[in-house]
């Protein structure tokens, strides 16, 4: 079974810019997460998006958001990039369905390396 | 402010040795996870723990959650130079809930 794919792997921007970024989840799996990692930072939450709907959202301003298509696939858009953008955005995929008492694995993809110059 | 903390930040040691990291809070999880991180690639599950006390064992690596569901360990037994990585935990305070990660422990094993 193909793990999670993410597209492009690398990626140059210039400030001020939009970027957008694709995740294709393992197949099967209907949860797509959204990662931002920095060095200073860690791993920091950006979204969920279950069934084409956003199910859960970190602390990020509005210029990053997301979406997810019926086929499972996710895009997530950062706008009016800023230097501070620059980071390895990842993609995670669950596949079972959030129930309560059942803790979940997700799956990551090799990430996005995004640099904002 | 870290949620979960983890030490140490760096280690470095010669193939053969063990060694712990932790991974402390002061918040109950519900459940706790442990991921290995390499360059240029996402992080990989290693294990889910969900029981205080529970220990779970992965070949050479062995997996602890502290009976108040507040702490964890990740013991190495005679580390190979395929162990270094990121190593990552990562909390869940509810189940069902998204998973908040900690700044992760940066492993290195010499030959």
């Amino acid at each position: 079974k193909a793990g999670v794919t993410q597209t492009p792997r690398y990626l140059i921007k210039t400030r001020g810019q939009q970027v957008t970024l694709s995740c294709s989840p393992i197949s099967g799996h209907r949860s797509v997460s959204w990662y931002q990692q920095t060095p200073g930072q860690g791993l920091q939450f950006l979204f969920e998006y279950f069934s084409e709907t956003q199910r859960n959202k970190g602390n990020f301003p509005g210029r990053f958001s997301g979406r997810q298509f019926s086929n499972s696939r996710s895009e997530m858009n950062v706008s009016t990039l800023e230097l501070g953008d620059s980071a390895l955005y990842l993609c995670a995929s669950t596949w079972e369905n959030r129930l309560a008492g059942v803790p979940y694995e997700q799956y990551f993809g090799p990430g996005t390396r995004l640099t904002v110059t | 402010t870290q949620l979960l903390e983890q030490s140490p930040q760096f280690l470095s040691i010669q193939e053969g040795e063990n060694l712990t990291v932790y991974c402390n809070s002061s918040s109950v999880f519900s459940s706790l996870q442990w991921y290995r991180q390499e360059p240029g690639e996402g992080p990989v599950l290693l294990v889910t723990v969900v029981t205080g006390g529970e220990v779970k064992k992965l070949k050479r690596l062995t997996f602890q959650f502290g009976d108040a569901r507040k702490d964890s360990s990740l013991h190495i037994t005679a580390a190979q130079t395929g162990d270094t990585g990121l190593y990552l935990c990562a909390g869940a305070f509810v189940y069902g809930q998204n998973f908040v990660f900690g700044p992760g422990t940066r492993l290195s094993v010499l030959p």
